[in-house]
C-alpha cells in the first residue's frame, strides 16, 4: 500500500513569491492533517480535514496560507506571498479514523530566500 | 509556549548502550503520548504510544515509562544499535477532542559502533 506522499520534496523560492504544496493521502483515509517543523524547533500543527471540510484550522499562522482538500482526496497548502519565516520542512499526515494512528509523509522542504 | 518539553537535544550512545529521552507536558487533558521515529530524508513514523492509565510499555527493545503526577514521560531504547540512529519526537495529544499532536523538539540520537 502507498504511503503519504508530497510534492515537491524540496522548494526554493524568493520572498514575496506564491508556492503550493501538494498532499496526497492514504487511499482512503479521511482525516488529513498538515504540520510544519521550523528549524530546530518542534513539529507544530496547522490544519486537520476530515474528507473535504476543515476541522480545525487552528495552527495556521495567518491569512498568507491557504489549505484546500479537493473532493476529499489530496491536498494543497498555498503561501502568497511567501515570507522568510515560512521556511521550514512542511509535513502532511493522513488517517483512517479520528482516533487512528497518522502516517507521516516524507515533507515538503521550503527555502524562502 | 512549548507544552511539551524534550531532552536532550542530542544524544551518543555506544552500540549496546541504554538510550534515554525524557519528555515534560503541562495540558493534565493530555491523553495519548506517542513517540515518533525519523530516518533522514523521511516522515516520522509512529514506534511505540502510552495512554496515562499504565506506567510502562514495552515493545521489543523500546520501552515507556509515563509517570503521570510529575507529567513526565520517557523513551528508553535497550541494547542500542547503529540503526537506531535517529532523531525522536515525543508529542501528546488529547482524544476525543482536537486531534492535533503536540510535538517536542526532538531528540537526534547516534548510537556508535
Amino acid at each position: 500500500e502507498a504511503g503519504v506522499t508530497q510534492f515537491p520534496s524540496h522548494s526554493v523560492i524568493e520572498k514575496g513569491q506564491t508556492v503550493t504544496l501538494r498532499c496526497d493521502p492514504i487511499s482512503g483515509h479521511d482525516n488529513l492533517y498538515w504540520y510544519r517543523r521550523v528549524m530546530g524547533k518542534e513539529i507544530k500543527f496547522l490544519l486537520h480535514f476530515v474528507k473535504e471540510s476543515k476541522q480545525d484550522e487552528s495552527g495556521m499562522p495567518n491569512n498568507r496560507f491557504l489549505a484546500e482538500r479537493t473532493g476529499g482526496t489530496y491536498s494543497t497548502l498555498k503561501v502568497q506571498p511567501a515570507e522568510l519565516e515560512d521556511s521550514g520542512v512542511y509535513f502532511c499526515a493522513s488517517s483512517p479514523t479520528l482516533l487512528g494512528e497518522q502516517f507521516f509523509g516524507p515533507g515538503t522542504r521550503l527555502t524562502v530566500l | 509556549q512549548q507544552q511539551v518539553k524534550q531532552s536532550p537535544q542530542s544524544l551518543i550512545v555506544q552500540k549496546g548502550g541504554i538510550s534515554i529521552i525524557n519528555c515534560a507536558y503541562e495540558n493534565t487533558a493530555f491523553d495519548y503520548f506517542p513517540w515518533y521515529q525519523q530516518f533522514p530524508g523521511k516522515g516520522p513514523a509512529l514506534l511505540i504510544a502510552i495512554r496515562p492509565d499504565v506506567s510502562e510499555k514495552k515493545e521489543g527493545r523500546f520501552t515507556i515509562s509515563f509517570n503521570k503526577s510529575a507529567k513526565q514521560f520517557s523513551l528508553h531504547i535497550m541494547d542500542s544499535q547503529p540503526g537506531d540512529s535517529a532523531t525522536y519526537f515525543c508529542a501528546a495529544k488529547t482524544q476525543g477532542g482536537s486531534e492535533k499532536l503536540v510535538f517536542g523538539k526532538g531528540t537526534k540520537l547516534t548510537v556508535n559502533p
